[in-house]
């Protein structure tokens, strides 16, 4: 199994609202990242996981909490986002190297968030 | 800081003829560098990377990226195009140790193959 799996593919939610966006591998991947990206634009890091902990935060607001609960789990919680955060966002997994710097990165196929 | 560059935010090619991506990279030390490529309502997808070695490293697909530390590039290339390589394509380069350790993703260019 080769895959992240993301879930939902599209949410649309208020300002107001509260939700969680979902990531799962299988592949015994020990990081875990989570991307932000605009149309035809790169990704943008915000979160990275390593062996289950908070490893970077790229100054990310407070309205996105990341949770990693275990080693194929990886969360993003959602709360009074603003309509700029809508985007694309993209899981990704890798395998830990002593390097950390050939490592390859699996994305999902991502979920497409709209705040109205 | 690392950094890279992809100069055309598009590249039009004919199907059956030879494709060139173009990729700049600024980095100290040896550059770890990378090609990733998104297909529409998709994420990233791995095609090569260039660690040390060989300077032409190949990768999924029948694509192709030759190093030259000259030239600071990191050119992806594929002998004949098919229309299914149309997609967006990114270069990303990776510091030495001791600099952020991240992906620094270049702006992508957008590959149409033209039937």
């Amino acid at each position: 199994d080769t895959e992240v799996t993301q879930t939902p593919k599209h949410l649309v939610m208020g300002m107001t609202n509260k939700k969680s966006l979902k990531c799962e591998q299988h592949m015994g991947h020990r990081a875990m990242y989570w991307y932000k990206q605009k149309a035809k634009k790169p990704p943008e890091l915000m979160f990275v996981y390593s062996y289950e902990k908070l490893s970077i935060n790229e100054s990310v607001p407070s309205r996105f909490s990341p949770e990693c609960p275990n080693s194929s789990l990886l969360n993003l919680h959602l709360h009074a986002l603003q309509p700029e955060d809508s985007a694309l966002y993209l899981c990704a997994s890798s395998q830990v190297t002593t390097s950390r710097r050939d490592e390859k990165l699996f994305f999902g196929s991502g979920t497409q968030l709209s705040v109205l | 800081a690392q950094s890279v560059a992809q100069p055309e935010d598009q590249v039009n090619v004919a199907e059956g003829n030879p494709l060139t991506v173009k990729c700049t990279y600024s980095v100290s030390g040896n550059p770890y560098l990378f090609w990733y490529v998104q297909y529409p309502n998709r994420g990233l997808q791995f095609l090569l990377k260039y660690i040390t070695g060989d300077n032409l490293v190949k990768g999924s697909y029948g694509f192709e990226a030759e190093f030259n530390k000259s030239q600071t590039s990191f050119h992806l290339k594929k002998p004949s195009a098919l229309v299914s390589d149309s997609a967006l394509y990114f270069c990303a380069v990776r510091g030495p140790p001791g600099s952020a350790r991240q992906l620094t993703f270049g702006s992508g260019t957008q590959l149409t193959v033209l039937p």
